[in-house]
């Protein structure tokens, strides 16, 4: 059984940095072609994904947010933890993690929602 | 803005059918698989649809997708009151990047 779940703080101050984690079960990041990556959905928008990491640690960001977006894995303890710097309250939104393998998410985490505000 | 280009909304009776389009360009539909995702309210998007038309296990039949040069489609026969939803498709994009459509919201009436 394959499981995704997100953890990180529920409220960020402007220009603080945010910090998630991807915590998963059931497959290995090791595994040729498996992937994760972070998508986020701002409250009644639409999704956008952030970054994903591959099982040969090459990474991919958001053209339009790739300077302030760290992506990591730790392969030992099956995570991928994302980093955004200098949060603003347009960044409010639910943050998901997800599985992407054969061009397609296929398996999700619940999310997590964080909100930017002083 | 997003870079796939979905219709804000569709509607149909129970037992219709209806179809959701996706529009690209050939920098990412054109040249990728496409997939579909439904997102029920307040609950995590679910994969629908993956490689254009291949339903993962556990998705009826009743949803069905296909592609044709730069755009996808995806359609939903036999609709059910539960099948009210926001529908999203995505594909891979030549900026390196995973996307998405705007997400297309359906009402069953």
């Amino acid at each position: 059984q394959i499981t995704l779940k997100e953890s990180g703080p529920t409220l960020v101050k402007p220009t603080q940095t945010l910090t998630l984690t991807c915590t998963f079960s059931g497959f290995s990041l090791s595994t040729n072609g498996v992937s994760v990556g972070w998508i986020r959905q701002p409250p009644g928008k639409a999704l956008e994904c952030l970054a994903l990491i591959y099982w040969d640690d090459d990474k991919r960001y958001s053209p339009s947010l790739k300077s302030r977006l760290t992506v990591t894995k730790d392969t030992s303890k099956n995570q991928v933890v994302l980093t955004m710097t200098d949060m603003d309250p347009v960044d409010t939104a639910t943050y998901y993690c997800a599985r992407w393998y054969s061009s397609s998410w296929d398996y999700w985490g619940q999310g997590t929602l964080v909100t930017v505000s002083s | 803005q997003s870079v796939l280009t979905q219709p804000p909304s569709v509607s149909a009776a129970p037992g219709q059918k209806v179809t959701i389009s996706c529009s690209g360009s050939s920098s990412n539909i054109g040249n990728n698989y496409v997939s579909w995702y439904q997102q029920l309210p307040g609950t995590a998007p679910k994969l629908l649809i993956s490689d254009n038309h291949k339903r993962p296990s556990g998705i009826p039949d009743r949803f069905s997708g296909s592609k044709s040069g730069t755009s996808a489609t995806l359609d939903i026969t036999g609709l059910q009151t539960g099948d009210e939803a926001d529908y999203y498709c995505g594909t891979w994009d030549s900026s390196l990047s995973a996307v998405f459509g705007g997400g297309t919201k359906l009402t069953v009436l």
